[in-house]
């Protein structure tokens, strides 16, 4: 099976831009969540879609959106872009999420530059 | 103003050595666990992950203790080998956080050739 694919693998954006990075998950997994991983603050979860709905979300302001289509590929969305959004975006799919040792598999991230 | 980063505990280990990679966690909620390796440039890859009702897991030169007493989890690496220079992660989750992991700063291993 193919992993978690995410697209594009590096973005460059200046302060106030919006951004939107895409995730297809496994084939068969139905729950992806995403997670922003920095040098500071290592790897924070920003939230959790199953079934096209959002099922968990982390600590982040109003800023950070996502959604997820019929087919379980989920996008998210960062508006107003601020430096201390450049960080490594990782999405990581699991084939529910319900079974309590459902594992998460990463993709490769995308790595955003805010300048 | 300055900014101050995590500081990652690391561990250098001769190549050929056995390595061993510690985590501790707080939630007495955890049921599972995970080791993930992450290399420069790359997302977490799976290693190795252990149920709460099993202390010891093993695989391919990786074994995973699980000691829930103490709420502590460790890798062990036999034979360390330059290609597993990498950042290790321990990965949690309760049967109270639904399918959140909570993930461990990480700890930075270089093995020297």
């Amino acid at each position: 099976k193919a992993g978690v694919t995410q697209t594009p693998r590096y973005l460059i954006k200046t302060r106030g831009q919006q951004v939107t990075l895409s995730c297809s998950p496994i084939s068969g997994h139905r729950s992806v969540s995403w997670y922003q991983q920095t040098p500071g603050q290592g790897l924070q979860f920003l939230f959790e879609y199953f079934s096209e709905t959002q099922r968990n979300k982390g600590n982040f302001p109003g800023r950070f959106s996502g959604r997820q289509f019929s087919n379980s590929r989920s996008e998210m969305n960062v508006s107003t872009l601020e430096l201390g959004d450049s960080a490594l975006y990782l999405c990581a799919s699991s084939p529910s999420g319900r079974a309590s040792t459902d594992t998460q598999y990463f993709g490769p991230g995308t790595r955003l530059t805010v300048l | 103003g300055e900014s101050v980063g995590l500081h990652l505990p690391t561990l250098s280990v001769q190549e050929g050595d056995n390595s061993i990679i510690n985590c501790a966690y707080s939630n007495s909620a955890s049921d599972y666990f995970i080791w993930y390796k992450q290399e420069s440039g790359k997302g977490p890859q799976f290693i190795i992950d252990i149920r709460s009702n099993m202390d010891k897991r093993q695989g391919q030169r990786v074994t995973v203790l699980l000691n829930k007493t103490v709420k502590h989890l460790s890798l062990q690496i036999a034979a360390t080998q330059p290609g597993d220079s990498a950042v290790y992660f321990c990965a949690e989750k309760g049967w109270d956080t639904g399918n959140q992991f909570y993930f461990g700063t990480g700890t930075s291993l270089t093995v020297i050739p």
